[in-house]
């Protein structure tokens, strides 16, 4: 089963400011088959981006994903109020799927 | 546009069988190349990836819970459900259903997920 470590837990941050979440995995990803998602108090997950970079549909151009093998980032260029959330990577290449441990952003 | 909806008891007893129901609306279950799938969120906790199912009934399960899973899918009726046997306290959470691409895609849509609490 492949591990994905996220850091930091929680990144508290001021709107406008560039939000920089790391997700790493124990094995090499394949074919970097990796999202990251976002979820709300109360809501499902909601795909942000797949394939390690690409975004889903209707995903503002401020989110952006990069990293290959076993180290995976998401940016979000700069915070907005809606974007306060908690965030969890995925890699769904290998079986089982499995989820990384989540970052919480937070208002600073 | 699509959109699923879980449904099943919210409290089940220790040992017993937890049953969920996850219907489809505004597509069908029987679409090409999608697969069909279930994980679950403990309370202020993570993601856990339970299992996933084709509409040909073609199933595979997180190992961790292989022995106690089973999915299957009713295409007449647009429905996939779930059964988790020997339920104890550890699989209180929230139940989701979601959608995924391919044998291995990322899950685009997602129910809106039901809490399921294992107490006597």
């Amino acid at each position: 089963e492949i591990v994905l470590t996220q850091s930091p837990g929680t990144l508290s941050l001021s709107p406008g400011e560039r939000a920089t979440l790391s997700c790493r995995a124990s094995q090499t990803v394949s074919s970097s088959y990796l999202a990251w998602y976002q979820q709300k108090p109360g809501q499902a997950p909601r795909l942000l981006i797949y394939g390690a970079s690409s975004r889903a549909t209707g995903i503002p151009d401020r989110f952006s994903g990069s990293g290959s093998g076993t180290d995976f980032t998401l940016t979000i260029s700069r915070l907005e109020p809606e974007d306060f959330a908690v965030y969890y990577c995925q890699q769904y290449g290998s079986s089982p799927k499995t989820f990384g441990q989540g970052t919480k952003v937070e208002i600073k | 546009q699509l959109q699923l909806q879980e449904s099943g008891p919210g409290l089940v007893k220790p040992s017993e069988t937890l049953s969920l129901t996850c219907t489809v609306s505004g597509g069908s279950i029987s679409s090409s190349s999608y697969y069909w799938g279930w994980i679950r969120q403990p309370p202020g906790k993570g993601l856990k990836w339970i299992g996933s199912i084709y509409n040909s009934g073609s199933t595979y399960y997180n190992p961790s819970l292989k022995s106690r899973v089973t999915l299957s899918v009713d295409t007449s009726k647009n429905q996939f459900s779930l059964k988790l046997s020997s339920v104890t306290a550890a699989d209180t959470a929230v139940y989701y259903c979601a959608r995924h691409h391919y044998y291995d895609g990322p899950f685009d849509i997602w129910g809106q997920g039901t809490m399921v609490t294992v107490s006597s």
